[in-house]
């Protein structure tokens, strides 16, 4: 079946300008999760979705950060007045439910520049 | 808080060598442990996990076992192959798996 997709593919932006990056996790999934992935190093954990609950943003590192997502499907990542610093590969995954030994499945990722 | 080291990179090796790539973990709790791959070109994907201590992961040839006393999952392979070439990440999920920690990866080259 269908993975995990996310768009777009690449996005070069120019700093102070918002972008919004899209998942569809899935389906079926209850769990979503978005990562970011710096150049040469590992993921870093940014905020995750479980059905209904509330999302866990701890993970945000500053208030222009702010996820949604719809129901258990799509969800969208939003980065407001962009910075150089914010130039990254942004993951998201996807998994059946959040326990402790269920495998995330990620998408291709996004890779973002900020000029 | 919880972390994962990995052996840091990049590692080449020759085609059918035997492959170690290191991976030690702190977490409070009873933690899974996974090794994720990402080809070139490709998302990240599951290469194994373990749930609970001594057991084993294994998958295409590679192995890790999860040893609490080592806080370890060491990730093998006895004769690697071009197409092993990759990063390989190790993770841990500790309680809430959407806490999950990965390691910085670690790159592998395999010559023919």
């Amino acid at each position: 079946g269908a993975g995990v997709s996310q768009s777009p593919s690449n996005k070069v932006t120019e700093k102070g300008k918002d972008v919004e990056l899209r998942c569809d996790p899935i389906s079926g999934h209850t769990a979503l999760y978005w990562y970011r992935q710096r150049l040469g190093q590992g993921l870093e954990f940014l905020i995750y979705f479980q059905g209904n609950s509330a999302p866990d943003k701890s993970g945000l590192p500053s208030d222009r950060f702010s996820a949604e997502r719809t129901g258990e499907s799509v969800s969208t990542l939003t980065i407001q007045r962009t910075q150089q610093e914010d130039s990254a590969v942004y993951l998201c995954a996807s998994s059946i439910t959040s326990g402790v030994t269920d495998t995330q499945y990620f998408g291709p990722g996004t890779r973002l520049t900020v000029l | 808080g919880n972390s994962v080291t990995q052996m840091e990179g990049p590692v080449t090796l020759s085609e059918e060598a035997f492959l170690t790539i290191n991976c030690t973990y702190t977490a409070t709790g009873y933690p899974s442990l996974f090794w994720y791959v990402q080809y070139p070109g490709e998302g990240l994907q599951l290469l194994l996990k373990a749930t609970k201590a001594d057991d084993k992961g294994s998958n295409k040839g590679f192995e890790a076992t999860y040893r609490k006393e080592t806080t370890s999952f060491h990730l093998e392979k006895g004769s690697v192959q071009v197409s092993d070439s990759a990063v390989y990440f190790c993770a841990l999920s500790d309680t809430n798996a959407g806490k999950s920690t990965f390691g910085d990866g670690t790159t592998l080259t395999v010559k023919p």
